[in-house]
C-alpha cells in the first residue's frame, strides 16, 4: 500500500489561506488521491479527492504535481472552524474502498 | 438522514468482560468499516463489509475480535476478552459504490475504556 507523508502540524491565521502539504512519491499511476479531515472529538469527513488534475469544491482546493509524487490542499481563508486534523490518503482504484491512513496534520486557526 | 449511528458512545469496562459495539451504517450504503484510532497508532482499519460479507480483515488484531453483520442495516464488533489495550476511539463508517469518490461517512465513535 501506497504511503504519504504530512507533516506534524502547522498553523495559520484567521482568514488567511493555508497550504497543507503531502508527499506520495510511491504513488501508482490508478491511486487516487483522497483528503480527510477529523474536528476534536468527532469522526473523519470527505474534504476533496483528484487523479491527476487540480480540483476545486465548495470546501477546498487540491493541487497535484504534474509527476503526481507530492499534492497541497489549499483551504482559501482559514477559520476557527477549520481547526481539525487534515489526512492525506492514496487509494487504489482497484480496491477503492480501502484507505490507509497516517497521523495526519494538525492545524491550529 | 440520521447519518451513521454508533452505540454505546461511551464504554468502561473491566479486563475480561466482553464488549459489543453496534454501528447502523446510512440507509443505502453497502460498504461498511470499522476503525480504531489511538494516539500512538492513529487511525487503523479493522474490517470491512461489502454487502454484507466481509471483504478485508487483515486489520483485525487477533482472534479476541469479531465482527458480523447479518443484514445491510446493522453491524457488530465484538471483542472478547477484553483487555486494557483494546482502549481506544472506535468508530464506524459507511460508504456508497459510487466510482473514484469512494467517500466513506463515519459515525461519531465509541469510546472505549477497559480497566
Amino acid at each position: 500500500d501506497a504511503k504519504t507523508t504530512q507533516p506534524n502540524s502547522m498553523e495559520s491565521n484567521e482568514e488567511e489561506p493555508v497550504h497543507l502539504p503531502c508527499n506520495h512519491s510511491t504513488i501508482s499511476g490508478t491511486d487516487y488521491i483522497h483528503w480527510y479531515r477529523q474536528l476534536p472529538s468527532q469522526g473523519p469527513e470527505y474534504v476533496i479527492h483528484g487523479l491527476t488534475s487540480n480540483v476545486n469544491n465548495r470546501m477546498a482546493s487540491l493541487a497535484i504535481a504534474e509527476d503526481r509524487k507530492s499534492s497541497t490542499l489549499i483551504l482559501h481563508r482559514a477559520t476557527l472552524r477549520d481547526a481539525a486534523v487534515y489526512y492525506c490518503i492514496l487509494s487504489n482504484a482497484g480496491n477503492n474502498r480501502k484507505l490507509i491512513w497516517g497521523l495526519g496534520t494538525s492545524l491550529a486557526v | 438522514d440520521a447519518g451513521v449511528i454508533q452505540s454505546p458512545r461511551h464504554e468502561v469496562t473491566e479486563m475480561g468482560q466482553e464488549v459489543t459495539l453496534r454501528c447502523k451504517p446510512i440507509s443505502g450504503h453497502n460498504s461498511l468499516f470499522w476503525y480504531r484510532q489511538t494516539m500512538m497508532r492513529g487511525l487503523e482499519l479493522l474490517i470491512y463489509f461489502n454487502n454484507n460479507v466481509p471483504i478485508d480483515d487483515s486489520g483485525m488484531p487477533e482472534d479476541r475480535f469479531s465482527a458480523k453483520m447479518p443484514n445491510a442495516s446493522f453491524s457488530t464488533l465484538k471483542i472478547q476478552p477484553s483487555e486494557p489495550r483494546d482502549s481506544a476511539v472506535y468508530f464506524c463508517a459507511s460508504s456508497l459504490p459510487s466510482g473514484s469518490r469512494n467517500e466513506q461517512f463515519f459515525g461519531p465513535g465509541t469510546r472505549l475504556t477497559v480497566l
